[in-house]
Order: C-alpha cells, then structure tokens, then sequence
C-alpha cells in the first residue's frame, strides 16, 4: 500500500497570511493526488484533483503543485471560511489511501 | 442540484450485518463509479470500496480491511449504490460516506460526497 504523511499535523495561522501544507508519498504517484477540505460535522469537500486542478466553484487562493512523491497544497491569504482540516489523498493505486489530516487553526 | 444521501446507519451489535444505501439524484447515475469513504469517531479518512460504471463491468475494490466482509453493489435503475457489511466489528464504528468519482485528467478523485450516515458496533 501507499503510505501518505502530510505535514505539519497542525498549523495556526492569521487571516491573510500564505498556508503551505505538503503531502509526500512512499512511492511515486505521477499526479495522481488530490486535497480535500473538511469543517467539523461536515462532508469533506473536494479542492484539488490531479495534484493542480482547481475544482470547480473553488477559490482560486487554493492551488497545488508537485508530481511523483512530494505535494503542496497552498493557501495563497487565508479567509476566515479556510479554518478547517485537510487531506491528501493518493488516486495511483488500489487500495487508495488518505493523509493523516493537517489541522488548520486560527493564530 | 447534484446530490447522495445516505441512509441505513444505526447501532449494531458484533458479528451482525447492515447495509447501507446511496441514493443519487441530479446526475447520470449511471456514467459514474462510486465509492464509500469512512471516517472513526475522532479519526481521519478512509477509504473502503469502489465500484465502476455498467460499462466498465461494475467491478469492484475494497480496502485489506473490510475484504471478504463488505461487498458494494449498484442498481442504476434506482440509483442507487449499496454497501453490504457482514460480520461488522467494533473498529467498523464510524460515519460512512458515499461518494461520486471524479474520471478526470488521468485520475480519480471524490468529488461529491454524501452528508454521511454513522454505524456504531456494539454490544
């Protein structure tokens, strides 16, 4: 299987400031990555697909980059709505696997 | 408007059985794999089955840890997607989400998810 680690498992940040959160693989994935956002009780929502798709009716402060084993999803300047936890998750293979999460919390 | 509700959840003791239902509305049903995430109390995701469309033998994959227990099936007729879970554990305790999946650029990714509905294994 492959192995995701997200990191930092926790950040606090301000409104307004840049947000990066890397994810790496244990083996290459191509682009094969995609990033959700979940707010507590709710449905986690799709962000990113492709390691650099914005979905759409996402903002455009939301971007990603990377390919084979290293990801970062960026927060361009953080709105209050972005507070929230955030997964990678690994589309290459079967069994798919998620990140462990990275907390985002309000500084 | 695009939408999954699930439903079927409840409180269930170990070793019993459940089955969960997915029902679409707002798409092409049937164009669309769909899969079934879930999460534990307190925990991060996990992924747990998917199966393809009609047109790609509505095969189906299932993570190490509910294979050979859980089976998820289809009735594009309905629209709906089910989840069959047999001989349930305590660690099965969790909100169990169906999604709708994204084939796009090369790749797979969740992009609708339904408001999820919450299995509890215990005696």
């Amino acid at each position: 299987d492959i192995q995701m680690t997200q990191s930092p498992s926790s950040v606090s940040a301000s409104v307004g400031d840049r947000v990066t959160i890397t994810c790496r693989t244990s083996q290459g994935i191509s682009s094969w990555l995609a990033w959700y956002q979940q707010k507590p009780g709710k449905a986690p929502k799709l962000l990113i697909y492709a390691a650099s798709s914005l979905q759409s009716g996402v903002p455009s402060r939301f971007s990603g980059s990377g390919s084979g084993t290293d990801f970062t999803l960026t927060i361009s300047s953080l709105q209050p709505e972005d507070f929230a936890t955030y997964y990678c998750q690994q589309a290459n293979s079967f069994p798919f696997t998620f990140g462990q999460g990275t907390r985002l919390e309000i500084k | 408007e695009v939408q999954l509700v699930e439903s079927g959840g409840g409180l269930v003791q170990p070793g019993r059985s459940l089955r969960l239902s997915c029902t679409a509305s707002g798409f092409t049903f049937g164009d669309y794999a769909m899969s079934w995430v879930r999460q534990a109390p307190g925990k991060g995701l996990e992924w747990v089955g998917f199966i393809r469309s009609k047109a790609y033998g509505e095969t189906t994959e299932y993570a190490a840890s509910v294979k050979g227990r859980f089976t998820t099936s289809r009735d594009d007729s309905k629209t709906i997607a089910y989840l069959q879970m047999n001989s349930l554990k305590t660690e099965d305790t969790a909100v169990y989400y169906c999604t709708r999946v994204l084939a796009a650029a090369g790749t797979f990714a969740f992009d609708i998810w339904g408001q999820g509905t919450m299995v509890t294994v215990s005696s």
